[in-house]
């Protein structure tokens, strides 16, 4: 079955320190990994999105890395700011005739000055 | 600017009631889909729009419909509004000949169900 499965399902970290958030997926086949910033009460905004042959990608302070072998990616911020504080959500899209999204339930960040 | 638009962000019905949700794009993309999120929940694809070709998911209850009257315009119709059906309900719409499959978001309406 596809799963996409992130961790830790919720995070404190204080203003300026870096955290590391994990994206693990059984999705096969496979055809891209994208990681969405989504904040309280808002939708869903795209931050980076890689396909098999990428293995890291910036976005400013945003860093996604994937290992299509392990089938692992992790979301990196680097000096996170108050206005980190959000969901980060893990798609994985499947490479199969339907091309289905399957959503991680996500990353609840939250950011102390 | 272009954006996904939905309104209202805020929606109140009565258990029973019908409801219209709606969701405007100025970005002409060919793709619209709908999505429910329960809280701390990823969200989950109702049902979706290829240009006029509707296209359901195999479990969403056939209290959730959807009409699509242009390229511009999408609604969620739910017949019968249970307590079950509060969510955040998001709309995203992309466009599946430029090559990338990214899904803009709107910023949802939130609907509870007295």
């Amino acid at each position: 079955k596809n799963q996409v499965e992130q961790s830790p399902q919720s995070l404190i970290i204080l203003e300026g320190k870096n955290c590391t958030l994990q994206c693990n997926y059984t999705v096969s086949p496979f055809s891209n990994l994208r990681w969405y910033k989504q904040d309280t009460g808002r939708g869903p905004v795209s931050l980076t999105i890689m396909t098999f042959s990428e293995n890291t990608k910036s976005n400013g302070r945003y860093t996604a890395t994937l290992d299509a072998d392990t089938k692992q990616s992790s979301l990196h911020i680097t000096a996170s700011q108050l206005s980190d504080s959000a969901s980060y959500i893990c798609v994985v899209r499947d490479g199969g005739s339907q091309g289905n999204l399957i959503f991680g339930k996500g990353t609840k960040l939250s950011v102390k000055p | 600017d272009a954006m996904v638009i939905q309104n209202p962000r805020y929606q109140v019905t009565q258990f029973g009631k019908p409801v219209t949700l709606s969701c405007s794009q100025t970005l002409n993309h060919n793709v619209m889909y709908w999505y429910q999120q329960k809280s701390s929940q990823a969200p989950k694809l109702l049902f979706h729009y290829y240009d006029k070709d509707f296209n359901n998911e195999a479990d969403t209850p056939d209290n959730f419909q959807s009409r699509r009257p242009n390229t511009s315009f999408c609604f969620l119709d739910i017949r019968s509004p249970g307590l079950g059906d509060a969510a955040m309900y998001l709309c995203a719409t992309s466009h599946l000949s430029l090559g990338t499959d990214t899904q803009y978001f709107g910023p949802g309406t939130r609907l509870t169900v007295l």
